[in-house]
């Protein structure tokens, strides 16, 4: 079955700086590929996602990248804000089947 | 809760003790999925249905058992073979043939 692995578990950033987290999959035939920004005690949320058929999405400071040749994806978020620290999580799937999670990035972004 | 409740929210079990979470939704979704989250482990997938009076194993689904009845509540049974089950429990839907799940609120479960 589909493998998630994402990296690094933890970053730390200063306020304004870029952050990027990266993932990979390895299952060649998972076409789906979220990410989710979970804050302390709450639920996740989608924060952005793409399909296979595209090779990059943004949306203002957060973009997503996929590689499809070398299956893997990346989450950028310029412009750092002390808000955007939390969880964030990768993920993949085949088509709208269940979702196969990574297992996290802590971000901290600092004043 | 956005469409999906879970409940409750905390969740004390004794050991040998089965306990039960629920989870309804009212958004029509016809897919329920179940997680569970440890610290620095991410989401595993505990079991999923995607249609009503069936359901399927995930990676981690000894000692959990489901049922889906009604499309719209998929309750799970923490029973007295999960060896640790001290956890954070998701429970998430989706319709049919679309992308992205809508996650519920979550229930802390702590053995005592």
């Amino acid at each position: 079955g589909e493998n998630v692995e994402q990296h690094p578990s933890t970053l730390s950033v200063q306020e304004g700086d870029s952050a990027v987290i990266k993932c990979t999959y390895s299952d060649s035939a998972s076409n789906y590929f979220p990410w989710y920004k979970q804050e302390l005690g709450k639920r996740p949320q989608l924060i952005i996602d793409i399909r296979s058929n595209v090779g990059e999405k943004k949306d203002q400071r957060i973009a997503v990248t996929l590689n499809k040749t070398a299956k893997h994806f990346s989450l950028h978020i310029t412009e750092t804000q002390p808000e955007d620290s939390a969880v964030y999580f990768c993920a993949a799937s085949m088509n709208t089947d269940k979702l196969i999670f990574g297992t996290g990035t802590r971000l901290q972004v600092f004043p | 809760d956005g469409g999906i409740t879970q409940s409750p929210k905390y969740l004390f079990r004794k050991e040998g003790q089965n306990v039960t979470l629920s989870c309804e939704q009212n958004l029509n979704h016809d897919a329920m999925y179940w997680y569970r989250q440890d610290p620095g482990q991410g989401l595993r997938l505990i079991y999923y249905s995607q249609i009503v009076n069936d359901f399927q194993k995930g990676d981690i689904a000894e000692g959990y058992s489901v049922s889906r009845e009604k499309k719209e509540s998929f309750p799970l049974t923490v029973t007295s073979a999960q060896k640790n089950p001290t956890a954070f429990y998701l429970c998430a839907s989706t319709p049919r043939g679309i992308y992205g799940y809508t996650f519920g609120s979550g229930t802390r479960l702590t053995v005592v």
